[in-house]
């Protein structure tokens, strides 16, 4: 299966633990991104790489959340202190920046459910 | 302003039958893109259609068809012939400023549809 895998698929922590996930995205988009979805609600961004570069943060990235994605291939989403209202679908995304034309069509993965209790 | 907009919490629709989603958008930038996806409860998002504000016909992939009305700002997703298997979750996004190379989309809140046989 070449779509995009994000790991743990689930995630039980309590609050104040740290958690870190992980995107494994289609190996040749060049682009990444992250959301988060609550109950209810769409997917929100939270930030994006093209490479190993973070071009976009959202306000939702509190300074507990930080991400990496070190050699352009996979990234990890840190969650310090963790929050109940951190309880949450953590969705990764990958695309092939087809540079202004074209859809640049976002495949996701299977997102990792976050419990904070 | 929710830029995106989904009137229909649930809808519900006989197998076979034809069903449509409403989707209406608000952006006073005139290049943009609109996106359906569907997510099953398995959580994955699934891309199914995208329609860009300067194409002049509306996107049809398989039994999925967009109907795009610019002027109404209006971006309905129209499945012909329901199979049990479209029961899911359905969000329209919209992404903004593509001619500025912006590429990340804002999701509606989703339609539940429900297909019985």
């Amino acid at each position: 299966d070449t779509g995009v895998s994000q790991n743990p698929r689930h995630k039980i922590t309590k609050r104040g633990q740290n958690v870190t996930f992980r995107c494994d995205p289609i190996s040749e988009h060049n682009r990444l991104y992250w959301y988060r979805q609550t109950l209810g609600q769409g997917p929100e961004f939270l930030t994006y790489f093209q490479n190993e570069a973070q071009l976009e943060k959202s306000r939702l990235l509190s300074d507990r959340f930080s991400a990496e994605r070190p050699k352009g291939s996979f990234s990890t989403l840190e969650i310090q202190r963790t929050e109940q209202g951190d309880s949450a679908m953590y969705l990764c995304a990958s695309s092939f920046n087809r540079g202004l034309a074209g859809n640049n069509e976002q495949f996701f993965g299977p997102g990792t459910r976050l419990t904070v209790l | 302003a929710q830029k995106i907009t989904q009137t229909q919490p649930g809808m519900f629709v006989q197998e076979k039958e034809a069903v449509t989603l409403d989707c209406t958008y608000d952006t006073s930038d005139p290049s943009y893109g609109l996106f359906w996806y569907k997510q099953p409860s398995s959580g994955e998002m699934i891309f199914l259609i995208y329609q860009g504000s300067y194409d002049q016909q509306n996107a049809t992939e398989g039994r999925y068809s967009l109907n795009f009305q610019k002027a109404r700002k209006s971006a309905n997703l129209v499945i012909s012939a329901s199979q049990l298997g479209d029961s899911a979750m359905y969000f329209c996004a919209m992404r903004e400023g593509v001619s500025g190379g912006s590429y990340i989309p804002t999701f509606g809140r989703g339609t539940s549809l429900i297909v019985h046989p």
